[in-house]
């Protein structure tokens, strides 16, 4: 059985970088054939897909993210992290991590979510 | 890229059945054949309920379905049950990206 968990900090402040961590259990990111990545959804609002990464290759991220934001992995650990730079507080939202179910679809297995809110 | 266009809203009694439609453009929902749909109760994290615009991972009841028509995807819910009301999302891939709509909250009366 697949299982996501997002670990990280719950509190930024603006400008600063918000790294989130993902721990995969119940399979092997680096053997699997799938992409890997990160949604989130701002409290009330609607899903906002972040980037997807295939491990030790491609990776895509969302344009209006992208000046800010990268996907790296480390497989020895069997995870993949999430970094955001210069917050502010339109970052703050409830982070998931999520693996590919098939092609075109980002996201057919989730994380719980982590909040991560954005303030001084 | 643009966000997809959802109803904020959709209702039906029990046993009834409703319809969230979600439109795009030509250059996500027109081009590709990969919509999903989402469901998502309050507090939790979303479950995927339909890929491949008509595809089903196994586990999603029947009574959820799909299908599309040049830049509008549709789900249809058919026989409501209380535990369908939730709110729902739609995501096309777009070359290299991935958009989704605003969702849609359905009610069952």
């Amino acid at each position: 059985q697949l299982h996501l968990q997002e670990s990280g900090p719950g509190l930024v402040k603006p400008s600063e970088t918000l790294s989130l961590t993902c721990s995969v259990s119940g399979g092997s990111i680096s053997s699997s054939r799938n992409y890997w990545g990160w949604l989130r959804q701002p409290p009330g609002k609607a899903l906002e897909w972040i980037g997807s990464v295939f491990i030790g290759a491609q990776r895509f991220y969302n344009p209006s993210l992208k000046s800010r934001v990268s996907i790296s992995e480390d497989t020895s650990k069997n995870q993949f992290s999430l970094t955001l730079r210069s917050v502010t507080a339109a970052d703050t939202a409830i982070y998931y991590c999520v693996k590919e179910y098939a092609d075109g679809c980002p996201a057919g297995y989730w994380g719980q979510g982590i909040l991560v809110t954005v303030s001084s | 890229q643009s966000a997809l266009t959802q109803p904020p809203s959709a209702s039906g009694s029990p046993g009834q059945s409703v319809t969230i439609s979600c439109t795009g453009t030509s250059s996500d929902i027109g081009a590709y054949n990969y919509v999903s749909w989402f469901q998502q109760h309050p507090g939790k994290a979303p479950k995927l309920l339909i890929y491949a615009v008509t595809e089903r991972p196994s586990g999603v009841p029947d009574r959820f379905s799909g299908s599309k028509s040049g830049n509008t995807a549709s789900l249809t819910v058919s026989g409501l049950q209380a535990e369908d009301e939730a709110d729902y999302y739609c995501s096309s891939f777009v070359v290299g990206s991935f958009v989704f709509g605003a969702g849609t909250k359905v009610s069952v009366l």
